[in-house]
């Protein structure tokens, strides 16, 4: 395993309602990437991080900020959840010089109803 | 900027048949490709890789050659298993930037 961990594995929510998802990385590696999983889109990049407090926009960002104040936490906030944020969100880290190699956490479930 | 285009799926298959899963990319400079694996209920799973113009990757009996003047990178394997059941992405990335770019993703399902 590569000792990535996210939480909550599941979660239901309320539309307008702040969610926070952490990841959690044992391997003190550089790179940290929040990707959602939707049918049709496959996996679409959020925000990712190249070091503590280093962080970068994805294609898909708007709605979501992150913060990385550790090495190993990166963590996912949706100031004010809507409908169109249910998804599977993964969480990975990045290997290599330019964290090419991703190991990806197990997923979670948002539901925002 | 930068894009990964897989062929559409399901792909269903019967056991032992070939396989092949199409991917073109678009980018600037010389990215590093890549085909992951998804099985049921869990997260992405390096398959394979290629970091410059005629490599092959290969793992797990697939491969896939980096192929510049295409841009493409196809997947391929000899004789398909049912546990090689799975969604599978081609993805690159834009070593400007150290981001991942993924494909949407095809949907393998192999028939015993």
């Amino acid at each position: 395993d590569a000792g990535i961990t996210q939480s909550p594995r599941h979660k239901v929510t309320e539309t307008g309602t702040p969610v926070t998802l952490r990841c959690h990385q044992t391997e003190n590696h550089r790179y940290m990437y929040w990707y959602r999983q939707d049918p049709g889109h496959g996996l679409r990049l959020i925000h990712y991080s190249y070091g503590v407090k280093d962080t970068d926009k994805g294609e898909v960002s708007d709605g979501y900020s992150v913060s990385r104040s550790k090495t190993e936490d990166f963590l996912l906030t949706l100031e004010s959840a809507t409908s169109s944020q249910t998804s599977v969100y993964f969480c990975a880290i990045g290997e290599g010089a330019a964290g090419e190699k991703l190991f990806f956490g197990s997923g979670t479930q948002l539901s925002v109803l | 900027g930068n894009s990964v285009t897989q062929m559409e799926g399901p792909v269903t298959l019967s056991e032992e048949a070939f396989l092949t899963i199409n991917c073109t990319y678009t980018a600037t400079g010389y990215p590093s490709l890549f085909w992951y694996v998804q099985y049921p209920g869990e997260g992405l799973q390096l398959l394979l890789k290629a970091t410059k113009a005629d490599d092959k990757g290969s793992n797990k009996g697939f491969e896939a050659t980096y192929r510049k003047e295409t841009t493409s990178f196809h997947l391929e394997k000899g004789s398909v298993q049912v546990s090689d059941s799975a969604v599978y992405f081609c993805a690159l990335i834009d070593s400007s930037a150290s981001k991942i770019i993924f494909g949407s993703g095809t949907r393998l399902s192999i028939r015993p």
